[in-house]
């Protein structure tokens, strides 16, 4: 099984707090994605970074969040002023080089903010 | 962008019971396809993959059937059983993306 790493599994901030994930994608995978998921339905990309360079992500990730692959095996998703809409579960995915393979998923990180 | 609709969002199938859930797409250049199962408290466990109209049977009992014509990517649950209780989300891959747009799920329930 496609053993992609998540940490911490639970994260409770308050709001204006700084928070930060991180994701350890699978042995030679090349990419990196992020989404968020709300009341275990919506799933939303967030960012996607190929050989640690990100190359696509959503307007509210380059207003308010930080996202970084420092290596090929790590990478952390952070946001800088914690919102109570940013309560939700976020799902790091990791993938071969070949864009038609598909993406496996860490156990994600459940964000709380109060 | 890309948008999927998925539907039933709830679905009760009787233990042994067939069920298919059906999502709709609207880009026609979209060619790879997922299924996704995700359990209470868990991550997404890959289900199925399509790349081509054609009907894949794979694993315990799904069947995922393809329709580029209708842009429509189904699956189909055969004999179900209660391990098959979970919420499942079909995702589509676009031509210029690289990230999946999902559907928003189906909570599938098996009872005895």
């Amino acid at each position: 099984d496609a053993a992609v790493t998540q940490k911490p599994r639970y994260l409770i901030k308050m709001k204006g707090q700084e928070a930060e994930m991180k994701c350890i994608p699978e042995k030679g995978h090349t990419a990196v994605f992020w989404y968020q998921q709300k009341q275990s339905k919506e799933l939303k990309f967030l960012i996607y970074f190929q050989n640690q360079q990100p190359l696509d992500q959503i307007d509210m990730v380059k207003e308010r969040f930080s996202a970084v692959c420092p290596s090929s095996s790590l990478c952390s998703l952070g946001i800088r002023t914690c919102e109570a809409e940013d309560s939700a579960l976020y799902l790091c995915s990791s993938r071969p080089g070949h864009p038609s393979y598909e993406q496996y998923f860490g156990p994600g990180t459940r964000l709380t903010v109060l | 962008g890309e948008q999927v609709e998925q539907r039933p969002p709830h679905l009760s199938v009787r233990e042994g019971d067939s069920a298919v859930i059906i999502c709709t797409y609207t880009d026609p250049n979209s060619y790879y396809f997922f299924w996704y199962k995700q359990e209470p408290g868990a991550g997404l466990q890959l289900l199925m993959k399509v790349f081509s109209s054609t009907e894949i049977n794979e694993g315990q009992g799904f069947t995922v059937l393809l329709n580029k014509k209708d842009k429509q990517l189904s699956l189909n649950l055969t004999a179900a059983h209660p391990g098959d209780s979970a919420v499942y989300f079909c995702a589509v891959r676009g031509h210029y993306a690289q990230g999946l747009t999902f559907g928003l799920g189906t909570r599938v329930s098996v009872f005895p």
